[in-house]
């Protein structure tokens, strides 16, 4: 089973809408969980961290669920510059090594 | 805002040729990190550095591959006999803490091994 899983999308969405990406994890004792997004052929850019009481951060809304181990992220009224790969990110341990997901995809047209 | 740097953005190299990528953290970071994304793929870890020591680093970081604080500010890595593999985007990233706090990426190096 991969580390972090995530739909590699494409995910079409047109301008205004709603839209949820999921993302699994393996390790039932991992810390920390963030979202990244990283354009195309860019560096990883954090976009927010997620908390068991889930957080908000304008038109994103990340949550967790530590049973079920599995994270979300809810961008709403989409915008086409939110276009670009969503990278889900665990910290598995106390250390300091991150470990990624495959990231998807999302393409938001007028 | 500060950022992390690194140099070169492109290098192309051939195969068994010894490659050194530089990058300058963010100056009041402690905490130094290479990842790399072999295109197409996802970002992988390679090697955390913390108080002049590796900290941690996983099995792609082998014996190959070292990485060094020279000087007070550069963070660098080398790879010591390039592979076809080794083609990859490298990017170095640096955190105030440790890793559950935020990590800064700099834009990245593109390794090509012809």
């Amino acid at each position: 089973r991969k580390e972090v899983e995530q739909d590699p999308g494409p995910f079409n969405v047109p301008e205004g809408a709603t839209v949820a990406f999921n993302c699994t994890y393996s390790n039932s004792a991992s810390q920390s969980f963030f979202w990244y997004r990283q354009d195309c052929r860019k560096e990883p850019k954090l976009l927010m961290s997620v908390y068991s009481s889930g957080n908000e951060d304008g038109r994103f809304t990340a949550q967790l669920n530590r049973a079920s181990q599995y994270i979300s992220l809810l961008i709403r009224d989409s915008k086409l510059s939110d276009s670009a790969t969503y990278l889900c990110v665990v910290n598995p341990s106390a250390g300091n090594m991150l470990t990624f997901g495959g990231g998807t995809r999302l393409m938001v047209k007028p | 805002e500060p950022e992390v740097t690194q140099t070169p953005s492109h290098q192309v190299t051939q195969m068994g040729q010894e490659v050194i990528l530089r990058c300058v953290p963010i100056s009041n970071h402690l905490y130094f990190y290479w990842y790399r994304q072999i295109l197409g793929q996802k970002v992988e870890f390679l090697v955390s550095f913390y108080n002049n020591e590796i900290s941690e680093k996983s099995e792609i970081f082998d014996d190959q591959f070292s990485v060094e604080r020279p000087d007070g500010s550069n963070f660098t890595l080398k790879i010591r006999s390039t592979k076809l593999e080794d083609s990859a985007m490298y990017f170095c990233a640096s955190s105030a803490l440790r890793a559950e706090y935020t990590i800064y990426f700099g834009e990245g190096s593109w390794l090509t091994v012809v």
